[in-house]
């Protein structure tokens, strides 16, 4: 079975572009969750979707941050623009049943803003 | 803010030597997960025990929940070089599971 899959794996761009990353979710699954990831912050939840809808954005960052998920099989996390501190691994995660429930991660994208 | 927190935040064992890492939590919790993360991957769900269960076994793995005292243990036997990884546990709240800040294991052959 395919699991959750992330895209660009790296990508290395400069101060004031903006940034889209990619997930596709494991098929079936209902809930949707991005982090980031940083040594100094460890992992941190973004925002999280349940049915396409998103239900808890608390932990995005600032209003340069933005998600959005048109469908149950795909998912964007839009930065824009983009600044040297959102360096770090962005990862999508993917449950069934619940938002407690175990969740399946992607292998994440590297982000580093020159 | 971090619910959970692991401890110790490196361990460096021989391979076969059995290895444990701890968790501790501050609030009330419904359940808790286990996570390993290999460098550069993501992470990968270990095990999950629920807050009226007090041990788990999947394996090699061997999970302990103390309640009482919000804390939780991980206990990887026989370990194997390819058990080097950061291990986090994940606490629930009421509406989102959060991380801990992970153990480091390096197992040498």
């Amino acid at each position: 079975d395919a699991g959750v899959i992330q895209s660009p794996r790296h990508e290395v761009t400069e101060m004031g572009q903006e940034v889209t990353l990619r997930c596709k979710p494991i098929s079936g699954h209902d809930y949707l969750f991005w982090y980031r990831q940083t040594m100094m912050r460890g992992l941190e939840l973004l925002i999280y979707f349940n049915n396409n809808v998103p239900i808890d954005d608390s932990g995005m960052p600032e209003d340069r941050f933005s998600a959005k998920m048109p469908n149950a099989s795909f998912s964007t996390l839009k930065i824009q623009p983009s600044e040297p501190r959102d360096s770090a691994v962005y990862f999508c995660a993917s449950s069934l049943g619940g938002r407690n429930q175990p969740q399946h991660f992607g292998d994440g994208t590297r982000l580093s803003i020159l | 803010s971090q619910q959970g927190e692991e401890d110790p935040q490196a361990l460096s064992i021989q391979e076969g030597e059995n290895a444990t890492m701890n968790c501790s939590y501050k609030t009330s919790i419904n359940n808790l997960q286990w996570y390993r993360q290999n460098s550069g991957r993501g992470l990968v769900h270990l095990i999950l025990i629920r807050s009226n269960e007090r041990e788990k076994h999947s394996g090699r793995l061997r999970v302990t929940l103390d309640t009482s005292k919000k804390s939780s243990s991980l206990l990887i036997t026989a370990s194997r070089a390819a058990d080097t990884a950061s291990y986090f546990c994940a606490t629930d709240r009421t509406d989102k599971l959060i991380f801990g800040t992970g153990t480091r294991l390096q197992v040498f052959p």
